[in-house]
């Protein structure tokens, strides 16, 4: 069965620090690959995707993936965080038949 | 461009109590899905319409959770006789295509007591 899983549960960061979240998925097949994220009392939103060609996608708000076939990995990052960045995030796998398939999510808190 | 509409927000109801949630995609997509969202868990898949058939329920409770998605548009989902476990928020999602990710609704928040 496909599965995707998220190491981190809950990571606290300060401003500026490095942000790296892991995601693994496990399907036989090619996929198409997607973070999200949650704000507080907000309902998900996309941040990136990547479907085909270059292994490094850029997102939204300074966000970006890369994807390892080999690993089976699709791991978010970024440079420097700010304080707004506090949110859910979502690793997802979408499969040919467009079965979408969710992580246990990553929990962020950045503090000032 | 209208979002995913979902209603009600917000739904309290006693075990063995019915109740349904409503979805009304974006206009064109025909892949719609439906999640449960426990608190600290990711969306679990319930079920995915393809227009107006299903493609896959796998995961849904077929002895107390029912959908439908008449006419390829909007979609109801049920469940009857609602246990306590089933408190979650319900999210529905709707999509056009296979690059494309899901556009989410704002869910339902469903409290069983």
């Amino acid at each position: 069965a496909q599965s995707v899983s998220q190491h981190n549960h809950h990571v606290i960061l300060s401003e500026a620090a490095s942000l790296e979240l892991g995601c693994n998925y496990s399907y036989g097949g090619t996929v198409n690959l997607f973070w999200y994220v949650q704000y507080p009392g907000q309902h998900l939103q996309l941040l990136l995707k990547y479907f085909s060609g270059d292994p490094l996608v850029k997102g939204i708000k300074g966000f970006e993936a890369e994807f390892i076939k080999s690993k089976f990995s699709f791991n978010l990052r970024k440079p420097s965080v700010q304080w707004s960045d506090t949110a859910e995030y979502f690793c997802a796998v979408k499969t040919p038949t467009d079965k979408l398939i969710f992580g246990t999510g990553t929990r962020l808190q950045v503090f000032p | 461009e209208a979002g995913v509409a979902q209603s009600p927000r917000y739904k309290i109801i006693e075990k063995r109590q019915s109740v349904a949630f409503w979805c009304n995609p974006i206009s064109g997509h025909a892949t719609l899905y439906w999640y449960q969202q426990i608190l600290g868990q990711g969306p679990k898949l319930l079920i995915q319409f393809q227009n107006n058939g299903v493609v896959d329920d796998s995961q849904l409770p077929k002895d107390r959770f029912s959908a439908e998605r008449l006419k390829g548009v909007d979609s109801t989902l049920k469940i009857q006789p609602a246990k306590l476990e089933d408190s979650a928020v319900y999210l529905c999602a709707s999509s056009f295509g296979q690059i494309v990710g899901a556009f989410f609704g704002q869910g339902t928040r469903l409290t069983v007591v």
